[in-house]
């Protein structure tokens, strides 16, 4: 399969253990967050959003975490598996493109160790 | 599988050849999208369309690039005279426009030679 993201940062993580992925953002006006998941030669797959009225949200296994404050954002992903291997994206966007187009940051590769 | 399929998944072209993909989109998605993704980065705005109507066009969209949505259910995007710099995945996706989740198909690689 294709290789997404050759030059991404990359989190490694033993199986089992739990995983944190951070985002910045740049963008104050931004209201809705979404992590999306991407596996090698697939299209981005949703895992949870949340809006900015939130500062945590809880899905199967994950946690986004919004801290408006300072801009970041960050999942969190318990008992991580070989399943979670991945590049995973963070995207925002505000009312001026509410649900038009999101913008996605860089990514990050997580890696899950046997 | 999302329900998104594209077509081609692969494209290798040369540069000054016109290419067209094809994207279509969850049945019921009455928006649809396009990005592009390079090696290392995340997904691009491209443009989208609500129905037929291609609402919203990033300043990316060179005047090389069209899209189209004649019925409002498939897409295609065209790329004239393809450069190197066009060797990207491009990616489509739907949504219905009541909720913010976007379905992302597998995408088309292209590959300028």
């Amino acid at each position: 399969g294709e290789s997404v993201g050759l030059h991404l940062p990359t989190l490694s993580v033993q199986e089992g253990d739990n995983s944190i992925i951070n985002c910045a953002y740049s963008n104050s006006a931004s209201d809705y967050f979404i992590w999306y998941k991407q596996e090698s030669g697939k299209g981005p797959q949703f895992i949870i959003d949340i809006r900015s009225n939130m500062d945590k949200r809880q899905g199967q296994r994950v946690t986004v975490l919004l801290n408006k404050t300072v801009k970041h954002l960050s999942l969190q992903i318990a008992a991580t598996q070989p399943g979670d291997s991945a590049v995973y994206f963070c995207a925002e966007t505000n009312p001026n493109n509410y649900g038009q187009n999101f913008v996605f940051g860089p990514g990050t590769r997580l890696s899950v160790l046997p | 599988d999302t329900g998104v399929s594209q077509d081609p998944r692969h494209k290798i072209t040369k540069r000054g050849q016109n290419v067209t993909f094809r994207c279509d989109p969850i049945s019921e998605h009455n928006r649809l999208y396009w990005y592009r993704q390079t090696l290392g980065q995340g997904p691009e705005f491209l443009t989208y369309f609500q129905n037929e109507a291609q609402l919203e066009k990033s300043r990316l969209l060179s005047d090389r690039f069209s899209a189209e949505r004649p019925k409002g259910s498939f897409s295609t995007l065209e790329i004239q005279r393809t450069e190197q710099g066009d060797s990207a995945m491009y990616l489509c996706a739907s949504s219905l426009a009541s909720r913010n989740e976007q379905f992302f198909g597998p995408g088309t690689r292209l590959t300028v030679l």
